[in-house]
């Protein structure tokens, strides 16, 4: 069960942007628009922020944005807050034995 | 929003049993897939079980394949997660997820402890 592979760290200023990218294969990221990205705080349970690649729940912030290409998907955070600092995960639907698979997350760093 | 309540974490011995708990808030849980997804110490997020509304529908991932059972009673609001034959690699937080459409999850309990050890 490989995972989506993000990178390890990204940091920025308040009031910077800072994008996450998340990395797939063509049995999942580039075959379905059912990518999703959960934030978590520590010692808390993960909380949804987009889904089906580019969509908001209700009462996210519109700071936060997702986009994809090919079999990338990426999470952007414009005009970062303090808050902002968390580890993020993405998820995709999987074609094969395992419907679903997270990414290997990424903390992002509020300097 | 639907709120999601784990219990039946602990302590158990490698090769041990334990049934973990999921009890939502409301009857409409039983219109969504539930899902179990399981973090270890310091670790991400790893996608565990699922199963559909009536329960006839259930999906593992390969590690725990024929050592974990996902069921429901739809009567009491609840899904279960029965871990049998456990090991130590099975030490983690287990997180209980309401399924959505676009195959996101959508609300997530607290979680619960499971820690395996001799």
């Amino acid at each position: 069960q490989s995972a989506l592979t993000q990178p390890a760290s990204v940091s920025g200023s308040p009031g910077q942007s800072i994008t996450i990218s998340c990395t797939g294969s063509s049995n999942d990221v580039a075959s379905y628009n059912f990518v999703s990205w959960y934030q978590q705080h520590p010692g808390k349970a993960p909380k949804l922020v987009i889904f089906g690649v580019t969509n908001r729940p209700s009462g996210i912030s519109n700071r936060f944005s997702g986009s994809k290409f090919g079999n990338r998907a990426s999470l952007t955070i414009s005009g970062l807050q303090a808050d902002d600092e968390a580890d993020y995960y993405c998820s995709s639907y999987r074609s094969g034995n395992t419907p679903y698979v997270f990414g290997t997350g990424t903390k992002v760093t509020v300097l | 929003e639907v709120q999601l309540v784990e219990s039946g974490g602990g302590l158990v011995q490698p090769g041990g049993s334990l049934r973990l708990s999921c009890a939502a808030s409301e009857s409409t849980i039983n219109r969504y897939w539930i899902y179990w997804v399981r973090q270890a110490p310091g670790k991400g997020l790893v996608w565990v079980s699922r199963i559909g509304y009536d329960g006839r529908s259930t999906d593992y991932a390969d590690s725990v394949k024929g050592r974990f059972t996902i069921s429901r009673d739809n009567g009491r609001n609840t899904v279960y997660l029965q871990m049998n034959s456990v090991r130590v690699e099975d030490t983690a937080v287990y997180y209980c997820l309401r399924g959505g459409a676009n195959y996101q999850f959508d609300d997530w309990g607290q979680g619960t402890l499971v820690t395996v050890s001799s």
